[in-house]
């Protein structure tokens, strides 16, 4: 059984540009996150999609968006990007049985390395 | 904003259980507790969660006291290789996670 996959694992972008970021989540898992890491710092939540929708968002422009397939897996975009969004982005999975019941596991990728020049 | 304080390191001989200290002086009834630890550079990786009882997993114990306002992890027999972050959260309904800044394990030779 595949845990939670990312792609790329690492990528160097330049100021400016646009980024796009990949999850497949754990099997029977419906329910994909993302989260922004900046270096020293605790993972930061930015949205959560579910049923190809975005139900939650955390604090973050709208430079950051989303899509989630009919297959469950995610895309995370980044627009314009700047120096300050260099980071490890990690995408979470969970099934979505446990949205109203927060005893379930939630499990993470191993992350992209975005860099920003 | 994370709703959980921890000490920001910690070092533990090799062999040795590690006690890692968590303050949730604010958690609701209705939360749990997860420990995730990072090791440098990988993804969190999950350990145990719990409500209100004490629990126990291949990896570790968590105990958590009775009036829910703090919980320590438990590593039994630390090795190199638990040398990590850990990270204390309170989830409530909903799977977002609010993440503070961990505290850093050091496991000595």
């Amino acid at each position: 059984d595949a845990g939670v996959t990312q792609s790329p694992t690492h990528l160097i972008k330049t100021r400016g540009q646009q980024v796009t970021l990949r999850c497949s989540p754990k099997s029977g898992h419906d329910t994909v996150s993302w989260y922004q890491q900046a270096l020293g710092q605790g993972p930061q939540f930015i949205f959560q999609y579910y049923e190809e929708e975005e139900r939650q968002r955390g604090n973050f422009p709208d430079r950051f968006s989303g899509h989630q397939f009919p297959n469950y897996s995610s895309e995370l975009n980044v627009n314009a990007l700047l120096l300050g969004d260099s980071a490890l982005y990690l995408c979470a999975s969970s099934p979505d049985r446990g949205y109203q019941l927060s005893g379930n596991t939630i499990y993470f990728g191993e992350g992209s390395w975005l860099t920003v020049v | 904003d994370a709703k959980t304080t921890q000490p920001p390191s910690m070092d533990c001989a090799e062999g040795r259980a590690a006690n890692l200290p968590c303050n949730h002086s604010t958690i609701s009834g209705n939360e749990y507790v997860y420990w995730y630890r990072q090791i440098h550079s990988q993804g969190p990786q999950y350990i145990i969660h719990g409500l209100k009882n004490n629990e126990t997993n291949e990896m570790a114990s968590l105990i958590i006291t009775e009036d829910r306002k703090s919980s320590t992890l438990i590593l039994p027999h630390a090795t190199l290789r638990d040398t990590a972050v850990y990270y204390c959260i309170v989830r409530a309904t909903g799977n977002q996670f609010y993440f503070g800044t961990g505290t850093s394990l050091t496991v000595i030779p």
